[in-house]
C-alpha cells in the first residue's frame, strides 16, 4: 500500500488529453511539501518528468503539465503520443516518514 | 556529464547480507544528499534510505530499519548501501539517486538487481 494514492492505469487516444492524479495526506502533500512525477519506460531508470509540481526539466515537452492543490496533484498529458505509453509516479517528502514517499504508479496505454 | 553507477547486486540466500555500491562522477558528490530507491519485479518504486552530503544525518523506510545501514566516502564519491538479514521481500532492483536539493532527483544510476532466495 502506497502512501501516495494513484490510478493504476489511464488509456487514451492520440491526440487526447489525459490525467494522472495523486491524493496524499496532511503529513506529506498536504503539509506544503512539492510533487515530483516520473515517467519510467520497461528495463529503465525513472525519468523527471515534473519538478515543484510544475516545473518541467529542460528537454521535456510542454506536453506534460503538473499542478497541486490541497492534499492532491495531478500530471496532465495532452495531445497523446505513442512514445508516452509508460508508467508514471508522483513522488513527495513525507515528514511522519522522514523520507521521500512515492505513489504506487500509474500505467499509460495510448490506445 | 553526471553519472552513477551501481554494483554489488546478486543472488544471496535469506538472512544473509550484502553492500551494494554507487560511484558517482561529474560532479561534486560532497555536495549532495543521496538516496536509494529500490523496485521489486513488477511493483512500483519504493524509497529506501537517504543520508546527508556530509554522511551526518541518514533516514531509512520502516521496512529495513534495523537491517540497512547507509554510508558514504566523500574521498572516493562512492555510496554505499549495506544489507543484512535480507529477506525475500528485499528482492528488486536498486537504483542511488542524486537529490537535486528540492527533495527530488533528476539524476538515476542504472540499477542494480538483489535477489534473495534459496
Amino acid at each position: 500500500q502506497s502512501v501516495l494514492t494513484q490510478p493504476p492505469s489511464v488509456s487514451g487516444a492520440p491526440g487526447q488529453r489525459v490525467t494522472i492524479s495523486c491524493t496524499g495526506s496532511s503529513s506529506n502533500i498536504g503539509a506544503g511539501f512539492d510533487v515530483h512525477w516520473y515517467q519510467q519506460l520497461p528495463g529503465t531508470a525513472p525519468k523527471l518528468l515534473i519538478y515543484g509540481n510544475s516545473n518541467r526539466p529542460s528537454g521535456v515537452p510542454d506536453r506534460f503539465s503538473g499542478s497541486k492543490s490541497g492534499t492532491s496533484a495531478s500530471l496532465a498529458v495532452t495531445g497523446l503520443q505513442a512514445e508516452d505509453e509508460a508508467d508514471y509516479y508522483c513522488q513527495s517528502y513525507d515528514s511522519s516518514l522522514s523520507g521521500w514517499v512515492f505513489g504506487g504508479g500509474t500505467k499509460l496505454t495510448v490506445l | 556529464e553526471v553519472q552513477l553507477v551501481e554494483s554489488g547486486g546478486g543472488l544471496v540466500q535469506p538472512g544473509g547480507s550484502l553492500r551494494l555500491s554507487c560511484a558517482a562522477s561529474g560532479f561534486t558528490f560532497s555536495s549532495y544528499w543521496m538516496h536509494w530507491v529500490r523496485q521489486a519485479p513488477g511493483m512500483g518504486l519504493e524509497w529506501v534510505s537517504h543520508i546527508k552530503s556530509d554522511g551526518s544525518s541518514t533516514s531509512y523506510a520502516d521496512v529495513v530499519k534495523g537491517r540497512f545501514t547507509i554510508s558514504r566516502d566523500n574521498a572516493k564519491n562512492t555510496l554505499y548501501l549495506q544489507m543484512n538479514s535480507l529477506r525475500a521481500e528485499d528482492t528488486a532492483v536498486y537504483y542511488c539517486a542524486r537529490d537535486s536539493g528540492g527533495s527530488y532527483s533528476y539524476y538515476w544510476g542504472q540499477g542494480t538487481l538483489v535477489t534473495v532466495s534459496s
